[in-house]
């Protein structure tokens, strides 16, 4: 079992540019979440889904920020003309299905926008 | 609104000492609750989880955690601590038992 995997680990975009960030769930995983990292917000819920269906993505900002999870073995999120502020941790996890069930966290992806 | 508190940032303690981090839920009704452990340049790591039942709940690497309504409080213990110990814990809660809402963490440093 190789864990949830995420791709790439580290991504460096200038102001403008687009980024996009990759999530391999772990197999046999429904339930698919994306949290962002930063020192001053600490973690924070981004979105997610389940059986690739969107539940929630109340924490995922209005503009310029998407995800999507086209199959059950991966999801990506998508910035559109990164900002300064957005450079973070992005970070991936899975679950079993129900509530209940541990989710289980990628190493990340640590964007640096410049 | 759902919420954690972590009151202390920083906490340090000497290798085998007893440890206690705090945390602070605010959720209507009761929640599940967890805690997690960020290593060095790791990934977040479960200790324990609490659902509704036995208030005392144990985890991996002999870590424990105590749910009490009446204070809103998820304090995560350890009889002794290791200098593998040093690390951020977070506490989280999960509001509609779906997505994890943590608190800012507290950054444990061992003394030798």
């Amino acid at each position: 079992n190789a864990g949830v995997i995420q791709t790439p680990r580290h991504k460096v975009t200038g102001k403008g540019q687009e980024a996009t960030l990759w999530c391999e769930p772990i197999s046999g995983h429904s339930a698919v979440f994306w949290y962002r990292q930063t020192i001053v917000q600490g973690l924070e819920f981004l979105t997610y889904f389940r059986n690739q269906a969107p539940i929630d993505d109340s924490g995922m900002p209005k503009e310029r920020f998407s995800a999507q999870m086209p199959n059950q073995s991966h999801s990506t999120l998508k910035i559109q003309s990164t900002q300064p502020q957005d450079s973070a941790v992005y970070l991936c996890a899975s679950s079993l299905d129900t509530p209940k069930d541990t989710q289980y966290f990628g190493p990340g992806t640590r964007l640096l926008v410049l | 609104a759902q919420s954690v508190t972590q009151p202390d940032a920083r906490v340090t303690v000497s290798e085998g000492a007893s440890l206690q981090l705090r945390c602070k839920y605010s959720y209507f009704g009761t929640p599940y609750l967890f805690w997690y452990v960020q290593y060095p340049r790791q990934g977040l790591q479960l200790l324990l989880k609490y659902y509704p039942g036995d208030p005392v709940v144990q985890g991996v690497n002999g870590f424990e955690a105590e749910f009490s309504k009446s204070n809103s409080s998820f304090h995560l213990r350890k009889a002794s601590v290791h200098w593998s110990d040093w690390a951020v814990y977070f506490c989280a809660v999960s509001p509609n038992q779906g997505k994890l809402i943590f608190g800012q963490g507290t950054k444990l440093s061992i003394k030798p």
